[in-house]
């Protein structure tokens, strides 16, 4: 069954600093992974997704994320926090059937201190 | 263009009593989804419509909820009766393509509902 561990429920960074956070997958099938950010009050937006093509993968308001099969990792980065990042974090798997079921992990709050 | 649409953005009920939640997905979506967020998790399937079929309702608990997509493009989610373990988050969220599992789902505002 497909399944996604997000390590650490709570990442604070300061403003400029690089921001890291952690996704491993576990798929029976060649995942689909996708991060989407949800502000306070808001639904999820997507960030960026992995679909098969380039392992590096380049989202919306400077991150990005980098596809790593031996380390079944998609860990999402960003060179320079601001504080408009600050929000809850989900990493994805889409499921083993490729139905459009997503299955999300548990997500990372991202604090950015100024 | 709009966006997905839900409504009401907060509910309060006392148990026992019924609730509905109205999802409206972006025009021209066929796939949406409804999903179940409780607080500090993240998102779970409920339930998934191809214009008004749902094809995956595996994970609804069909003895109090139930939902319907009438004509393929609005869609409700009923609780009924209502129990305090629902409070949570309900989003709905729409994709525009059969390959939606590569697919962006865009996902409403959800409606948060608490349960006294």
């Amino acid at each position: 069954a497909q399944s996604v561990t997000q390590l650490g429920s709570h990442v604070s960074v300061s403003e400029g600093a690089l921001v890291l956070l952690r996704c491993n997958y576990s798929s029976s099938v060649p995942p689909y992974l996708f991060w989407y950010v949800q502000y306070p009050n808001q639904g999820l937006q997507l960030l960026l997704k992995y679909t098969s093509a380039a392992t590096l993968v380049k989202g919306i308001n400077g991150f990005e994320a980098e596809f790593k099969k031996s380390e079944t990792s998609f860990h999402l980065t960003k060179p320079s926090a601001h504080m408009s990042d600050a929000a809850e974090y989900f990493c994805a798997v889409s499921d083993a059937g490729n139905t459009g079921k997503l299955i999300f992990g548990q997500g990372t709050t991202l604090q950015v201190k100024p | 263009e709009a966006g997905v649409v839900q409504s009401p953005r907060y509910k309060i009920i006392e148990k026992k009593q019924p609730v509905a939640f109205w999802c409206n997905p972006i025009s021209g979506h066929n796939t949406l989804y409804w999903y179940l967020q409780n607080l500090g998790q993240g998102p779970e399937l409920l339930i998934r419509y191809e214009n008004e079929e749902a094809v995956d309702d595996s994970q609804l608990p069909k003895d109090r909820f139930s939902a319907e997509r009438l004509k393929g493009v609005d869609s409700t989610l009923k609780i009924q009766p209502a129990e305090l373990g629902d409070s949570a988050v309900y989003l709905c969220a729409s994709s525009p393509s059969e390959r939606e599992w590569d697919n962006e789902q865009f996902f409403g505002p959800g409606t948060r509902l608490t349960v006294l």
